[in-house]
């Protein structure tokens, strides 16, 4: 069974400009949720979304948005970039709401300019 | 406080070494644990839970005491493919229903020859 997926794999984009990334989660799992991790950290988490409704969200602005479609992928959406943005964005899936165990992609790894 | 404290090391040990890690938490609500293995450039991949009761699977052990709020990972007969990030990941529930996972800062592991 494919793993989860996401694109692209790497990004580079200029301040002030927005960006989309996209998660596919392992087929079955309806709960995805979104991590940052800047160089020499571990990940933050920013929302987790369950049924295309939002479950929770980390202490990230208002410029970090996201949603999930019938199909249980997502998408996270960032905009007016700033430099302290440049990091790996990691989607993690899981089978339910409250599974415990979450299930990394390989990230999408944002540089901002 | 860190919600998740760990030593971020680096740990330098010869193959064959039997190292151990450490971490705190915060939280004394949480009630879910587990250590993730991170290597360079890579996405977190889950290595063990760990549970009251203590946990051992091949050459890993992995023991949890809620008084201390405190859980460890134990590496025996180190290998040289053993060398990565080890993460220190404690789950938490989210006031919509959904849970989140806060992660340790990382343990580096350098296993040589």
């Amino acid at each position: 069974d494919a793993g989860v997926t996401q694109s692209p794999t790497h990004l580079i984009k200029t301040r002030g400009q927005h960006v989309t990334l996209r998660c596919s989660p392992i087929s079955g799992h309806k709960s995805v949720s979104w991590y940052q991790q800047v160089l020499g950290q571990g990940p933050q988490f920013i929302f987790q979304y369950y049924e295309k409704e939002e479950r929770g969200r980390g202490n990230f602005p208002d410029r970090f948005s996201a949603r999930q479609f019938p199909n249980y992928s997502s998408e996270l959406n960032v905009n007016a970039l700033l430099l302290g943005d440049s990091a790996l964005y990691l989607c993690a899936s899981s089978p339910g709401q409250s599974s415990y165990e979450q299930y990394f992609g390989p990230g999408t790894r944002l540089t901002v300019t | 406080r860190k919600e998740v404290e760990q030593d971020p090391g680096p740990f330098n040990v010869p193959e064959g070494a039997t190292v151990a890690f450490n971490c705190t938490y915060s939280n004394s609500a949480s009630q879910s644990f587990f250590w993730y293995r991170q290597d360079c450039r890579k996405e977190p991949k889950l290595l063990m839970s760990v549970y009251s009761s203590g946990n051992e699977d091949g050459r890993f052990t992995a023991q949890l005491n809620r008084a201390s709020q405190y859980i460890s990972l134990l590496i025996r007969d180190s290998k040289l493919s053993d060398s990565a990030t080890y993460l220190c990941v404690v789950n938490g529930v989210l006031t919509g229903g959904g849970n989140k996972l806060t992660f340790g800062t990382g343990t580096q592991l350098k296993v040589e020859l």
